[in-house]
């Protein structure tokens, strides 16, 4: 089956900081992986996704994620924050054998102090 | 990306009364599924939207609780039967455009509040 494990609850940063958000996954085979954001009263946003090839994705709003298969990571990284980034993010994996309904983890929330 | 509205966006219900939640997607799309997030905590899938059979639901739904509709490509209800305030949640819709395609897209939710 598959998981997905976001170690951090919350996460405090600066403004102009850099930001690693961390999630490793559990899944049998090549997983897809995703990022959403959910702003305060929002639904999701995909901010990127990875299904093949360059390790390395760019996503949306200046963000980034790198898939390490041997760490089993997906990490979503962004070199400066600003306050507007203040939400909380989801990593989820999904795909393989015809099923693309995502499995999310519990969620980081993204505080941004002035 | 598909577009997908949902309505009601907030709804405060009494206790055993039932709510309808609709989930508009503004294009075709082959899988429409139903999500419940707790509050403070992440998203659990509630079931599959099948057109025209009945929906395919996870282990600790049922059918009599959480009925789903979906007449069409484009269109599916869910409604939140005999509620109690531990049904206080908030209920996203969500919708994969094509084979071709594997992200899954979002409505803005449901905010669900019973008293």
């Amino acid at each position: 089956a598959q998981s997905v494990t976001q170690p951090d609850i919350h996460i405090t940063v600066s403004e102009g900081a850099s930001l690693e958000l961390r999630c490793n996954y559990s899944y049998g085979a090549t997983p897809y992986l995703f990022w959403y954001v959910q702003s305060p009263g929002q639904g999701l946003q995909l901010l990127l996704k990875y299904f093949s090839g360059d390790t390395l994705v760019q996503g949306i709003k200046g963000f980034e994620a790198e898939f390490k298969r041997s760490q089993s990571s997906f990490n979503l990284r962004k070199p400066s924050v600003h306050w507007s980034d203040a939400a909380e993010y989801f990593c989820a994996v999904g795909g393989g054998g015809g099923s693309y309904i995502p499995t999310f983890g519990r969620g980081t929330s993204l505080i941004v102090h002035p | 990306s598909a577009v997908i509205s949902q309505k009601p966006s907030r709804d405060i219900c009494q206790r055993g009364t039932s709510l309808t939640i609709q989930c508009q997607v503004d294009s075709q799309v082959t899988m429409m599924f139903w999500y419940r997030q707790q509050p403070g905590q992440s998203l659990t899938l509630i079931a599959t939207a099948n057109q025209g059979s009945e929906a395919t639901y996870e282990s600790g739904f049922v059918i009599d609780k959480f009925p789903i509709s979906r007449p069409n490509l484009t269109f599916s209800t869910l409604t939140v039967s005999n509620m109690s305030p531990e049904d206080s949640s908030i209920y996203l819709c969500s919708a994969v455009r094509g084979m071709g395609d594997t992200e899954a897209f979002f409505g803005q939710g449901t905010r669900l509040t019973v008293v």
